[in-house]
């Protein structure tokens, strides 16, 4: 099937800790994207990438950090510069003519 | 960042009934898109619009692209149980999109 799948879909971290969420997509998709989601409120853009190789900052990207390294996959780093990590996080990837989003399943990290 | 406005913010209907809910923008867009989203998971994309004056359909649900390419609306008919959840706008400009803080559904039988 193809699709985007984000793991894990639960993640507990310790505060200091580094935590890397994975988004893995075999639509063939150019460009991708990570955004948060706290309760009760829209999507906020983290990073994407458009091309291999390249990625921007996008609103909040303050205390995260991606690589692009292969068209499939979009990891993100939460690092312990982030000061509020605990929320949802939601990979998406959008085609050729970039007109359409395409999310995965979530993944939801908790700071114990 | 950009942002859109998306009312209302909340509804309860009654199962059966139909439901509107619309999504404005300071801002242009060349697309517009409508998703849903379940408790704990991903966006699901329902609706998808192209071009400015469009209307389309996705069995019981209706979308139009504004004219002016700043709103936005998605109807619901004959709404029932499964139709709960999170309804986000979003509008595609160049390469990037943004979205609405969504309309929390919730259908009571």
């Amino acid at each position: 099937d193809g699709g985007i799948t984000q793991s894990p879909k639960y993640l507990f971290r310790k505060e200091g800790q580094n935590v890397t969420l994975s988004c893995e997509q075999n639509l063939n998709h150019d460009a991708m994207y990570w955004y948060r989601q706290d309760p009760g409120q829209g999507l906020r853009l983290i990073y994407y990438s458009q091309i291999v190789n390249d990625f921007q900052k996008g609103d909040i990207a303050e205390g995260y950090s991606v690589s692009r390294e292969k068209k499939e996959s979009f990891p993100l780093t939460v690092t312990s510069a982030q000061k509020n990590p605990t929320a949802f996080y939601l990979c998406a990837s959008s085609g050729e003519m970039n007109t359409e989003a395409f999310f995965g399943q979530g993944t939801r990290l908790t700071v114990v | 960042g950009q942002q859109l406005n998306q009312s209302p913010q909340s509804m309860f209907i009654q199962e059966g009934e139909d439901v509107s809910m619309n999504c404005t923008s300071s801002s242009i867009f060349n697309t517009w898109l409508w998703y849903k989203q379940d408790p704990g998971e991903g966006p699901v994309l329902l609706i998808a619009l192209y071009k400015a004056g469009e209307l389309t359909s996705n069995g019981r649900l209706t979308a139009q692209f504004g004219i002016t390419r700043k709103d936005s609306f998605l109807n619901i008919s004959a709404s029932i149980p499964s139709d709960v959840g999170i309804y986000f706008c979003a509008g595609q400009l160049m390469r990037n999109f943004v979205f609405g803080p969504g309309t929390r559904l919730s259908v009571l039988p």
